[in-house]
């Protein structure tokens, strides 16, 4: 059973800072790992998607590295600003497309 | 380009009573998915349809929950009785074809008192 962690649980980082969001998983025969913002009482924005032959994937500020082999991935957020506050989660897929999902960083970024 | 649509956003209903929500994916996406997520975790896959036919309803506690996809668009997901524990935020979820992008809806958030 593919089991899903992501750590910190809370970061609390000052404006300008960057910083890096863990994920791992138990199961490294994934499809694909894809990176989601939630913000509070929304639903779930979708960030990045790596494929499982990729090793990483860029959008903006934000650069998602993938090790499948170490069943690890990385989001890493540059210049980070107050409205990046938000959960961000990652989610993993294996073959039948099922989406299993950690728990969540919840960031906060402080002026 | 439009986005996955999910009506409503809230409702309280007491237990055993029944609830229906509804979804409007993403034009042309043939995957559909419908997530449970309680407060503070992340969300869980209750059923995946490809077009009009249920490929993973393993989570789905069929004794209460059902769900259908009908013509291959819209889906509805229906609680009947509810249950205190059922109280969580719903959310529907579209994808162009398996294994690509999920796009999510705002979801419908439940409380069941």
């Amino acid at each position: 059973k593919q089991e899903v962690t992501q750590i910190p649980a809370a970061l609390s980082v000052p404006e300008g800072e960057n910083l890096v969001l863990n994920c791992s998983f138990t199961d490294s025969a994934i499809y694909n790992l894809q990176w989601f913002r939630q913000d509070p009482g929304k639903g779930l924005t979708s960030l990045l998607l790596i494929q499982s032959s990729q090793r990483e994937q860029t959008s903006g500020r934000l650069n998602a590295s993938l090790d499948k082999s170490s069943g690890r991935s990385t989001l890493y957020i540059a210049a980070s600003q107050p409205g990046d506050s938000a959960t961000y989660l990652c989610a993993v897929s294996l073959s039948g497309s099922r989406l299993t999902f950690g728990e969540g960083t919840q960031l906060t970024v402080n002026p | 380009e439009a986005g996955v649509a999910q009506s409503p956003r809230y409702k309280i209903i007491e237990k055993r009573q029944s609830v229906a929500f509804w979804c409007n994916p993403i034009s042309g996406h043939a995957t559909l998915y419908w997530y449970q997520q309680i407060l503070g975790q992340g969300p869980k896959l209750l059923i995946q349809f490809q077009n009009n036919g249920v490929v993973d309803d393993s989570q789905l506690p069929k004794d209460r929950f059902s769900a259908e996809r009908l013509k291959g668009v819209d889906s509805t997901l229906k609680i009947q009785p509810a249950k205190l524990e059922d109280s969580a935020v719903y959310l529907c979820a579209s994808s162009l074809r398996r294994n690509t992008e999920a796009f999510f809806g705002q979801g419908t958030r439940l409380t069941v008192v």
